[in-house]
C-alpha cells in the first residue's frame, strides 16, 4: 500500500534541542495530520492542518501545510524526554475519511 | 468524554481461524476506520464505515471484512487466519462532518497468528 516519504527516518537528539521532520507526496492532499505514537499504544492526534501554507502551533510543537499541497513539515522546540516516540504524517482529502501515512520517525533522546 | 476502546487489546490465533475485533467509538462520532500497522509495511487503511454503511475500502483481500451497528460500534473479522496477518489492528472515529479530518485512534488489538 502507498505510503508517504517521510525524514528523517530515525533522529538521536539530546534533551533541549530543536527537532525538525518533513513528510512528502507525490499527490495533493486536502488535509495534513501529524500523530505521535508510543509502545503498545495507538497514534494519538497532535496537529491538523487544513489549508496550503497554514501554520499551526499546539506547545512546543509547529508544523506546516506545504504551498504545494504535497509536503508536510513538523517541528519540537526544546524537546524533553516525553517527546519520544514514533512521529507519523498522514494525508488526507475532502470527502474522504482514508488516511495515508508516513513511513514514521523515530525520535529518541540521548541522556 | 471517553476516547475510542478496542477490544480485546491482545489476541492470540492459530492459521486458518477466524477473529473478530470489536470498536467503541467516541460518543458522537459516526465514522468508524480500521488500519492494520505491520513493521514492514507500516500503517495501512483497511475500511471504513459511516453509518452502518462501507464508505472506502483498501487494497485487502476479502479475508478483511468488518460492519457497523447503529450506535457506530464497528467490529472488523478476519477469516481463515494467515501468518502475515500478525499485526497491529488499530481503530480510530472521527465526526466526519463536511472538512474536518481529525481522526482519533484506539489502542489497538495486537494480534498474533501462530
Amino acid at each position: 500500500g502507498q505510503q508517504l516519504n517521510q525524514s528523517p527516518q530515525s533522529m538521536f537528539i539530546q534533551e533541549g534541542e530543536d527537532v525538525s521532520m518533513n513528510c512528502t507526496s507525490s499527490s495533493i492532499f486536502n488535509t495534513w495530520l501529524w500523530y505521535k505514537q508510543e509502545p503498545g499504544e495507538g497514534p494519538v492526534l497532535l496537529i491538523a492542518l487544513y489549508k496550503a501554507g497554514e501554520l499551526t502551533s499546539n506547545g512546543r510543537l509547529t508544523a506546516q501545510f506545504g504551498i504545494t499541497r504535497k509536503d508536510s513539515f513538523l517541528n519540537i522546540s526544546a524537546s524533553i524526554p516525553s517527546d519520544v516516540g514514533i512521529y507519523f504524517c498522514a494525508g488526507r482529502n475532502f470527502g474522504n475519511e482514508k488516511l495515508t501515512f508516513g513511513t514514521g520517525t523515530r525520535l529518541t533522546i540521548i541522556p | 468524554k471517553a476516547g475510542v476502546t478496542q477490544t480485546p487489546r491482545y489476541l492470540i490465533k492459530t492459521r486458518g481461524q477466524q477473529v473478530t475485533l470489536s470498536c467503541s467509538p467516541i460518543s458522537g462520532h459516526r465514522s468508524v476506520s480500521w488500519y492494520q500497522q505491520t513493521p514492514g509495511q507500516g500503517l495501512q487503511f483497511l475500511f471504513e464505515y459511516f453509518s452502518e454503511t462501507q464508505r472506502n475500502k483498501g487494497n485487502f483481500p476479502g479475508r478483511f471484512s468488518g460492519r457497523q451497528f447503529s450506535n457506530s460500534r464497528s467490529e472488523m473479522n478476519v477469516s481463515t487466519l494467515e501468518l502475515g496477518d500478525s499485526a497491529l489492528y488499530l481503530c480510530a472515529s472521527s465526526r466526519s462532518s463536511g472538512r474536518t479530518g481529525e481522526q482519533y485512534f484506539g489502542p489497538g488489538t495486537r494480534l498474533t497468528v501462530t
